[in-house]
């Protein structure tokens, strides 16, 4: 399956730490990358790879994997987290790129 | 900081035709592969279509192979996607997104790590 699937929303009281997970056969064999797009605008990398954060990203961000199954985790989310949250990978055939379903955050 | 600038959206007809452009700066242009990426009104991204930085690869999402052709002119700068038998589900904002190479344990993987700010194509009648 070339499909990544994610929760449609979570939320989180501010402060406090939010993952959110996508799951897809292709994330055995590749790392997952993390976007965060606000209303109205481009989405932003925020975590690539094992657990990487392009320059000037909150060190709040942070991945990680296991089988299946990719995780972003915000700890001590702040009012700008709120945003949708999309996974990416490469499908199983690794010439295409897939995004996830997205995940709407809430922060509190 | 890189710069990706999209233009040529518009309304067009269903089975019309558009070409999209994307002016690149402040990086290496040649050096990275590029993709086009989209979003329907209120839906998620859609990956639609890759290049390598040479031009001699190109990739597409099963929804607009045989449809939609991207390219690239490294001496410009610039890449393009030109789109045939546009459909309504065609519409969206189109994203152009830049390519980046990283390693992790001596193995190599690809993302996207730049986006523009897209540019709004509408297939109505």
């Amino acid at each position: 399956s070339s499909e990544l699937t994610q929760d449609p929303a979570v939320s989180v009281a501010l402060g406090q730490t939010v993952r959110i997970t996508c799951q897809g056969d292709s994330l055995r064999s590749y790392y997952a990358s993390w976007y965060q797009q606000k209303p109205g605008q481009a989405p932003e990398l925020v975590i690539y790879g094992k657990n990487n954060r392009p320059s000037g990203i909150p060190d709040r961000f942070s991945g990680s994997s296991s089988g299946n199954t990719a995780s972003l985790t915000i700890t001590g989310a702040q009012a700008e987290d709120e945003a949708d949250y999309y996974c990416n990978s490469r499908d199983s055939g690794g010439n295409h790129y897939v995004f996830g379903t997205g995940t709407k955050v809430t922060v509190l | 900081e890189v710069q990706l600038l999209e233009s040529g959206g518009g309304l067009v007809q269903p089975g019309g035709s558009l070409r999209l452009s994307c002016a690149a700066s402040r990086f290496t242009f040649r050096s990275y592969a590029m993709s086009w990426v989209r979003q329907a009104p209120g839906k998620g991204l859609e990956w639609v279509s890759s290049i390598s930085g040479s031009g001699g690869y190109t990739h597409y999402a099963d929804s607009v192979q045989g449809r939609f052709t991207i390219s690239r002119d490294n001496s410009k700068n610039t890449l393009y996607l030109q789109m045939d038998s546009l459909r309504a589900e065609d519409t969206a904002v189109y994203y152009c997104a830049k390519d980046f190479s990283y390693s992790e344990s001596s193995t190599y993987y690809s993302t996207i790590d730049y986006w523009g700010q897209g540019t709004l194509v509408t297939v109505s009648s």
